[in-house]
């Protein structure tokens, strides 16, 4: 299994919902990452986990919570968006970045995506 | 900042016409991926390069790193229509090495 699965395809919410975007993937990653990403432009990093730890956060605003349950799953939790946070979210993943071979250890792998519109 | 800039940013072509996209910087990587997306999809792993002047080849696609791995270049070959996407480069440093230096990204339009 070589893929990355993300749910849902689509999501329109309101500021005052709260959701979550959900990343699964089977190939034995350890690392595993959320993007989002603006029309025409290139993703930007929000969080990087390792091992299941939260090892990166790009100084993303609080509205947005990441989880890692176990080495497969990845979750983003919502709350009180902004419309200006509408955009692709994606999700990645990529090998253990501790092994040997480094460089292909690197490549990540990204899911589908999830478009959200906030209202 | 480490930036990564792509040439063109947009390029429409006919099918069957060759074309080459370029990704440059001033930094060093130690590794450098392609990627191909299209639209509301992800992107989508196409190669990795490792060494100084490596080339590889994927079908119709021909990828360079540069000797001095600040560089690469996409070479397509007889554009077909099912190429039409956005490209993207990204590198990855030796520190800081979880995160991708994406490139500006090129949006190639491929008319049948």
């Amino acid at each position: 299994d070589t893929e990355v699965t993300q749910t849902p395809k689509h999501l329109v919410m309101g500021m005052t919902n709260k959701k979550s975007l959900k990343c699964e993937q089977h190939m034995g990653h350890r690392a595993m990452y959320w993007y989002k990403q603006k029309a025409k432009k290139p993703p930007e990093l929000m969080f990087v986990y390792s091992y299941e730890k939260l090892s990166i956060n790009e100084s993303v605003p609080s509205r947005f919570s990441p989880e890692c349950p176990n080495s497969s799953l990845l979750n983003l939790h919502l709350h009180a968006l902004q419309p200006e946070d509408s955009a692709l979210y994606l999700c990645a993943s990529s090998q253990d970045m501790l092994a040997g071979g480094a460089a292909f250890g690197r490549e990540q792998f990204f899911g589908p995506g999830t478009r959200l519109t906030v209202l | 900042t480490q930036l990564l800039e792509q040439s063109p940013q947009f390029l429409s072509i006919q099918e069957g016409e060759n074309l080459t996209v370029y990704c440059n910087s001033s930094s060093v990587f130690s590794s450098l991926q392609w990627y191909r997306q299209e639209p509301g999809e992800g992107p989508v792993l196409l190669v990795t390069v490792v060494t100084g002047g490596e080339v590889k080849k994927l079908k119709r696609l021909t990828f360079q790193f540069g000797d001095a791995r600040k560089d690469s270049s996409l070479h397509i070959t007889a554009a077909q229509p099912g190429d039409t996407g956005l490209y993207l480069c990204a590198g990855a440093r030796n520190t800081g090495f979880q995160k991708l230096v994406f490139g500006t990204g090129t949006r190639l339009l491929v008319s049948p």
